[in-house]
């Protein structure tokens, strides 16, 4: 169980256009899900915090008219990177966490999204 | 400075050793301490978590937490090829849908035949 899936898995893209990202909790309904991204042999860095229904909460530094996030049900959760150019380029990871567990809520780490922008 | 601090490597160890890796943390806030594995262009996966400070242990990895001294470290018995993967460690304040994993920079682990 606590399954999250992530598509795509990988998109290339011209300079200029956006791209939507789904991540998905397929066994669990996720009352929090985050969103992270990752630099090649560097850490996860949080981008935003969303919950079900009511807006993400950006971490400092991180432009949220750029990475729109939209957690529309416990089961699904986007980001959209909007007019997307070369340094956005990198691994975008989504979490969700299965808050009906009752003694620690971790987070579950879906496969990660590739995103390479030309 | 970082919150967690997590030597990156990379490591590279002999089939059937014993592998040490550590972190350290400066927030005293943290009570959850949680092992991830990343293999590469993955998702990371949880493989332990403990929380404050003490020992757990699930079949060969053991994770040990001394607040004290805000030390991490997580210990692979007779490790395999299989075990390479990037390690990260993490700590949370608390449990709660808004609290917030700080990950370290990673470990890469290579076990070599």
């Amino acid at each position: 169980g606590a399954v999250v899936s992530q598509h795509p898995s990988w998109v290339i893209c011209k300079s200029g256009t956006s791209v939507k990202i789904e991540c998905r909790s397929l066994d669990f309904q996720a009352t929090t899900m985050f969103w992270y991204r990752q630099f090649p042999k560097q850490s996860l860095m949080l981008m935003a915090t969303s919950n079900e229904g009511s807006k993400a909460t950006y971490e400092q530094g991180v432009e949220k008219d750029k990475f729109l996030i939209n957690h529309a049900s416990l089961t699904l959760s986007t980001l959209t990177v909007t007019s997307a150019h070369p340094e956005d380029s990198s691994f975008y990871i989504c979490s969700a966490r299965d808050g009906s567990r009752p003694t620690f809520d971790t987070q579950y780490f879906g496969p990660g999204t590739r995103l390479t922008v030309l | 400075q970082k919150e967690v601090e997590q030597d990156p490597g990379p490591l590279s160890v002999p089939e059937g050793a014993i592998v040490s890796l550590n972190c350290t943390y400066s927030n005293s806030a943290f009570q959850y301490f949680m092992w991830y594995r990343q293999y590469s262009r993955k998702g990371p996966e949880l493989l332990m978590y403990t929380y404050s400070s003490g020992n757990k242990e699930d079949g060969r990895f053991t994770a040990q937490v001394d607040k004290s001294s805000k030390y991490i470290s997580l210990f692979i018995r007779d490790s395999q090829p299989s075990d390479s993967a990037t390690y990260l460690c993490a700590a949370q304040r608390g449990t709660g849908g808004g609290n917030k994993l700080t990950f370290g920079t990673g470990t890469q682990l290579k076990v070599e035949l």
